[in-house]
């Protein structure tokens, strides 16, 4: 089986850092994946790796450590619209499939 | 235009009643799949399909079933809903990574049911 863990609830402030972590066990790994998801609306994708190392896409980056079945997501220069849950999904090899972790809400203040 | 589109997207229904949530996409993507969501929780997926012929249970298929009636088409039935049915259901499309190199999920604005 997949076990996925993520802290369930953050806080931070206007303009700051924050990092979101994720860790897995599963067998079959193939990648990991971050979605976005606001209140009552559909998940989006923000990132997806396959390799070892840092990921940057404008104002966020995720990193992912195979060998440690970890990953993290870092959110920049922090906007109210960051306040968001955040789904952290492992794929497995040949599954076709993503198995989503129980979401991380972040809640960004002034 | 929304790639991914769901139908209806609320619905309040009784116990024992037979209701069906249909998903169409413009993607054209051959994987489909459905999800529920509780409340804090994340995705659990229900059923999926690789192309109009395959149909693959996910981690909670029982009480429900799905139909893949065409490549753009993946329905989701509720044979008897019951209380505990009451959720958000996402309908995702994927690419597949044979394709894209992912199997990048694009999901449809969600259905609010509600059993009561």
């Amino acid at each position: 089986g997949q076990n996925i863990d993520q802290p369930t609830e953050m806080t931070a402030t206007e303009g700051a850092i924050v990092q979101i972590n994720c860790t897995y066990q599963t067998s079959g790994f193939n990648g990991l994946f971050w979605y976005q998801q606001h209140a009552g609306e559909a998940p989006t994708f923000l990132s997806y790796n396959v390799l070892d190392g840092l990921e940057e896409k404008g104002r966020f980056s995720s990193f992912l450590s195979r060998s440690k079945g970890y990953s993290y997501l870092l959110l920049k220069e922090l906007q109210m619209k960051d306040s968001a849950s955040y789904l952290c999904a492992v794929s497995r090899t040949n599954a076709g499939k993503s198995t989503f972790g129980d979401g991380t809400t972040l809640t960004v203040k002034p | 235009d929304a790639d991914v589109t769901q139908t209806p997207r609320n619905r309040i229904t009784k116990t024992g009643k037979r209701i069906m949530l249909e998903c169409s996409q413009t993607k054209g993507h051959d994987r489909m799949y459905w999800y529920r969501q509780d409340p804090g929780l994340g995705l659990q997926l229900i059923y999926y399909s690789f192309d109009v012929k395959d149909i693959n249970k996910g981690e909670i298929s029982d009480g429900y079933s799905v139909s893949r009636q065409a490549q753009a088409k993946f329905s989701l039935s509720l044979e008897s809903a019951i209380p505990n049915q009451t959720a958000l259901y996402f309908c995702a499309t994927s690419p597949g990574r044979e394709l894209a190199g992912t199997d990048t999920q694009y999901f449809g604005p969600g259905t609010r049911l509600t059993v009561l």
